[in-house]
């Protein structure tokens, strides 16, 4: 039972333009999101959250969109960069904000 | 470096021997996590502690698999009797209660393969 739904396992962007990734999720109890990025042979790392008192979050770059009834997220990136190329995942924490529950990915791939 | 280390980055063992990794987290982060990342799935979660103690199991966390973290600072975690299907990622996280306990920090991983 996947909570966490990422349904897109790639993307290819041109160097500049806007990238949107997706998130989808089933627990509605969630009320925090995470998007982390992945290089190859690194670990994650986190890159932006957001509440679920909120519907937006940016920092730079980067913004989250979220809409609960829809029980979607998006991150944007714009401009994208050929260094935004990696793995995003989204994260939701789970009770007692204990355990991160992970989508499967979204490989980006930003081309010059 | 102060961010999340683990040791080692890669083992390569035969099915039926016993593995140890390491863990040691950002200093002042209370909270630690092993999770385990297998080809194209997001990590999964398998254990974490606060302190010393060790507060939730996942059930992916079988009885050949166990977790320590003493002091509450490093953490080891073995798994006994290797099969092949424990070749993943293994990666290691922390984080500080109170404050953004749902920001966790990871380490590069320990790439296991049994062959």
């Amino acid at each position: 039972d996947q909570q966490v739904k990422q349904n897109s396992p790639s993307l290819s962007v041109q160097e500049g333009r806007i990238s949107i990734l997706n998130c989808d999720y089933t627990n509605s109890m969630f009320d925090y999101f995470l998007w982390y990025k992945k290089y190859p042979a690194e670990g994650p790392t986190f890159l932006i959250s957001i509440s679920s008192i909120k519907d937006k979050n940016e920092d730079g770059r980067f913004t989250v969109f979220l809409n609960k009834s829809a029980k979607h997220l998006s991150l944007h990136i714009v401009p994208s960069q050929p260094g935004d190329s990696a793995v995003y995942f989204c994260a939701a924490p789970g009770a007692r904000y204990s355990t991160l529950t992970f989508g499967k990915g979204t490989m980006l791939l930003v081309s010059p | 470096d102060t961010g999340v280390s683990q040791d080692p980055r890669h083992k390569i063992t035969k099915r039926g021997q016993n593995v140890t990794f390491r863990c040691d987290p950002i200093s002042e982060h209370n909270r630690l996590y092993w999770y385990r990342q297998t080809l194209g799935q997001g990590p999964e979660f398998l254990t974490y502690f606060q302190n010393e103690a060790q507060l939730e199991k996942s059930r992916l966390l079988s009885d050949r698999f166990s977790a320590e973290r003493p002091k509450g600072s490093f953490s080891t975690l073995e798994i006994q009797r290797t099969e092949q299907g424990d070749s993943a990622m293994y990666l290691c996280a922390s984080s500080l209660v109170p404050g953004r306990p749902y920001e966790q920090y990871f380490g590069p991983g320990t790439r296991l393969t049994v062959t």
